[in-house]
Formats: C-alpha cells, sequence, structure tokens
C-alpha cells in the first residue's frame, strides 16, 4: 500500500458525458501526476501538478484538464468523453520536482468504461 | 522508434531460476530509471530505481544500468511464481521535466 488514494475505484460513462476522478496523495508528498493505461500498454503521461499548477503535459487534448487542491489532493476532469478515453487512470504521488530521488507512487487506479 | 522499448514477451522461468528483463530508450538525456511490477487488474508497484551506471542490489532483485548503451535491465534471482507480473520500465529526464515515460512492459510467468 503507497498510501495514494484515488476515487472511484470504477466508472461506467457514455460518450459525451463528462467525468472527474480524485487522488489524495500520500503523506509528505505534494506533488501528483496522471497517467492513463490501455489495455496492453504502458502508463502515459498525462500532467502534474505542483503547488496547485500544471507542471508539465502530455500529448493529450485540452478535454484532459485537472486541479490541484491546497492539501495536495487533485482531481481530474474529461469532457466530451470518447470510446478511445476507455482505460485505466494512475494517479501518482511523489515529493516537489528536483528533490532527489523523487520516486513516484501510484495509486489504485480508476478503471473508465466509455460506452 | 519507441522512446522506451521492452520484450512485450511471455517469458516464461522455472521457479528458483533466475529472470533477466530488458529495456532500452532512446533519450540520452534520460537521467533515472524505475522498474515497476504490475499483477493484472493492479496498479503498478515501484520495485526498483537507479540512477548511476552499474548495478544496484535489493534482496531477489539486480537492477542494471548501461548509460552508453542506452540499457537497463532487471534480474529477479530464485524466481517465486508471486513474482509472475509484467513488469514495466520507465525513465525520467528530471531537470524540472518529470514525467515518466514507460515501455509497454515483459509479461513474466514463473513456472512452479
Amino acid at each position: 500500500e503507497t498510501g495514494v488514494t484515488q476515487s472511484p475505484t470504477h466508472l461506467i460513462k457514455t460518450r459525451g458525458q463528462q467525468v472527474t476522478l480524485r487522488c489524495s496523495s500520500q503523506s509528505g508528498h505534494n506533488t501528483v501526476s496522471w497517467y492513463q493505461q490501455a489495455l496492453g500498454q504502458g502508463p502515459q503521461f498525462i500532467f502534474q501538478y505542483y503547488r496547485e499548477e500544471e507542471n508539465g503535459r502530455g500529448n493529450f487534448p485540452p478535454r484532459f484538464s485537472g486541479l490541484q487542491f491546497p492539501n495536495y489532493s487533485s482531481e481530474l476532469n474529461v469532457n466530451a468523453l470518447e470510446l478511445d478515453d476507455s482505460a485505466l487512470y494512475l494517479c501518482a504521488s511523489s515529493a516537489p520536482p528536483g528533490q532527489a530521488p523523487n520516486e513516484q507512487f501510484f495509486g489504485p487506479g480508476t478503471r473508465l468504461t466509455v460506452l | 522508434q519507441k522512446e522506451v522499448e521492452q520484450n512485450s514477451g511471455p517469458l516464461s522461468v522455472p521457479e528458483g531460476a533466475i529472470a533477466s528483463l530488458n529495456c532500452t530508450y532512446s533519450d540520452r538525456g534520460s537521467q533515472s530509471f524505475f522498474w515497476y511490477r504490475q499483477y493484472s487488474g493492479k496498479s503498478p508497484e515501484l520495485i526498483m530505481s537507479i540512477y548511476s551506471n552499474g548495478d544496484k542490489e535489493d534482496g531477489r532483485f539486480t537492477a542494471q544500468l548501461n548509460k552508453a548503451s542506452q540499457y537497463v535491465s532487471l534480474l529477479i534471482r530464485d524466481s517465486q511464481p508471486s513474482d509472475s507480473a509484467t513488469y514495466l520500465c520507465a525513465v525520467r529526464r528530471d531537470f524540472g521535466n518529470e514525467k515518466l515515460t514507460f515501455g509497454t512492459g515483459t509479461r513474466l510467468t514463473i513456472i512452479p
């Protein structure tokens, strides 16, 4: 157990809908990264939040957006859901950027199915 | 060329033998390297990190890094059935770029 929590565990949505996923970081960690893992693939970086601001973004469209709150928890919002958005969404927490060793620890993930 | 390449497997190894997992990466600016274990239906679990050339040992696991060859490997000694999982290699540039870039993973099966 890493101490990183995510909710909900599973979610089923239909195309065009919007979804919000939540993550609470491990104690002592103030940086949260989000990844998307499609079946049979490695996780793909969506974005990272540090000090409530986006600190790097992967190749995902603007309909993927996020927030970080003062208690370091974070949300991932996806608008206008598409079938290809079906995946395991992973949240990882870590120490501040640049602070060695700065390993990332994953939560249990949210399995999103878009019908 | 993929940024991080792993043999997808499956790799089958008898119980008690050494399992050898390999990973190559294309970005010479990569500074940090990680191995994650992922059981089916679960999230990735960090098992090893390595930052400098050479070997790093932790229990039954040894990570090996060769930056000149852009190659990182994971050895699992005395393989156990509980080691059966997908092993993900991840690299990171650091210096302000904190994203992990993952390979597609190698599926390892330990045969009792």
